[in-house]
């Protein structure tokens, strides 16, 4: 089983559209978790950080379940310029600086 | 502004012929990461330093290697690049358990 696992889509969405992302982790003591994006062909960027006690930034909101194990990502009123890969990242053992991504999902916002 | 300079954006090598990859942070980050990503897959961490500690991935190919001569700069050195290993190759910088900045990449070609 993979240490983080993302449904890798794609996802193809109508502009305007509410579309959420999950994503699943396996080591219960991962303690810090993170949601990038990346655009064909260029660098990860990070979205946003993921608390325990859900967070959001404008259209976008993130949720932690620390007893099922997974984040989630959400994107109301959704834009053409969110179309990109959406990637889960998991802190697995703070300390020892190991990120572990997930395989990304992949969005596409059509007109 | 650039706070995570990889040079340069586009590297064709040949088959064998060794090759190294360069990056540098203004970020003063004590951790640095190299990643290799290829086409539709998560990034793969090949290694990183905490100051000065190299650390390196169980399933890191020889082939690889890494050396940080200062806290501002950070090379990957290919001895021996084969066909497979072909991809785009990231740099990130981070403090401890924060998330990571990645720089625009390294897009390298085999011939």
């Amino acid at each position: 089983r993979k240490e983080v696992e993302q449904d890798p889509g794609p996802f193809n969405v109508p502009e305007g559209a509410t579309v959420a992302f999950n994503c699943t982790y396996s080591n219960s003591a991962s303690q810090s978790f993170f949601w990038y994006r990346q655009d064909c062909r260029k660098e990860p960027k990070l979205l946003m950080s993921v608390y325990s006690s859900g967070n959001e930034d404008g259209r976008f909101t993130a949720q932690l379940n620390r007893a099922s194990q997974y984040i989630s990502l959400l994107i109301r009123d959704s834009k053409l310029s969110d179309s990109a890969t959406y990637l889960c990242v998991v802190i697995s053992i703070q300390g020892a600086q190991k990120l572990v991504f997930g395989q990304g999902t992949r969005l596409t916002i059509n007109p | 502004d650039a706070m995570v300079i990889q040079n340069p954006r586009y590297q064709v090598t040949q088959f064998g012929k060794p090759v190294t990859l360069s990056c540098s942070q203004t970020l003063n980050h004590n951790v640095m990461y190299w990643y290799q990503q290829k086409s539709s897959q998560a990034p793969k961490l090949l290694f990183h330093y905490y100051d000065k500690d190299f650390n390196n991935e169980a399933d890191t190919p020889d082939n690889f290697q890494s050396r940080r001569p200062n806290t501002s700069f950070c090379f990957l050195d290919i001895r021996s690049p084969g066909l497979g290993d072909a991809a785009m190759y990231l740099c990130a910088t981070s403090r401890l358990d924060e998330p990571q900045h990645f720089g625009d990449g390294t897009r390298l070609s085999i011939l």
